[in-house]
């Protein structure tokens, strides 16, 4: 049961380079949702998406775009990474409304 | 505008005794209300969720939460703390526009549990 999976786990970055975090979820969910946690200050929510093709700005979604290109996957990236930037990412879905959300393992990204 | 309050950022009991974590909410609505935990390097687990229908709500690993409307609170308890429990605990509250898309979470709290 392989749920929510994240790529990559870990990775170090240099300030101004961009990359991209990929979320892949089985359960054939309509909606997913990227957050970031910091410490002291629990998720936040960063972009969304109800279903494929479609995407939504959350609390915190300056220098972050999202894509939703297939149902399964939804895609985190960042064009130029900043130091504030660092964080640990969490990938979540849920099946549509009202239903509690599934979260990955995380993607811990450090920006030097 | 909804928000959610954890009360404590660090509790730590031993092991066999109850636990007890503590979060108050505001809402304009009748809210959702869940208890997220999360251990080391891992994700979010729904522990539980209160959904407008029993007060008190039981989850799983013998925890257990009671909606308090009179006081706005959801506390986290459990009778007998084990090992295992320890891991950080997330009070969760759905926005006033309704659904589970956005939810708005806690700061936590960090569990320790001692022999």
């Amino acid at each position: 049961n392989a749920g929510v999976t994240q790529t990559p786990k870990f990775r170090v970055l240099k300030t101004g380079q961009s990359m991209t975090l990929l979320c892949a979820q089985d359960m054939n969910h309509e909606y997913m949702y990227w957050y970031r946690q910091d410490p002291g200050m629990g998720l936040r929510l960063i972009h969304y998406s109800v279903g494929e093709g479609t995407t939504a700005k959350g609390e915190v979604p300056d220098g972050y775009n999202v894509s939703r290109l297939k149902k399964q996957n939804f895609l985190l990236g960042l064009e130029s990474a900043a130091p504030s930037q660092t964080s640990v990412y969490f990938c979540a879905s849920s099946p549509r409304d009202n239903q509690p959300q599934h979260f990955g393992d995380g993607t811990r990204l450090s920006i030097l | 505008a909804q928000s959610v309050t954890q009360l404590d950022s660090h509790v730590s009991v031993s092991e066999g005794t109850p636990v007890l974590l503590r979060c108050n909410y505001s809402s304009s609505y009748s809210p959702s209300l869940f208890w997220y935990v999360q251990h080391p390097n891992k994700g979010l687990q729904l522990l539980l969720k209160y959904t407008s229908a029993a007060t008190l709500v039981k989850g799983i690993n013998g925890f257990e939460a009671e909606f308090k409307k009179s006081e706005t609170s959801f506390h986290l308890t459990k009778p007998s703390a084990h090992m295992s429990d320890a891991a950080e605990y997330f009070c969760v509250v759905t926005p006033s526009s309704g659904g589970y898309n956005k939810l708005i979470f806690g700061a936590g709290t960090r569990l320790a549990v001692h022999p």
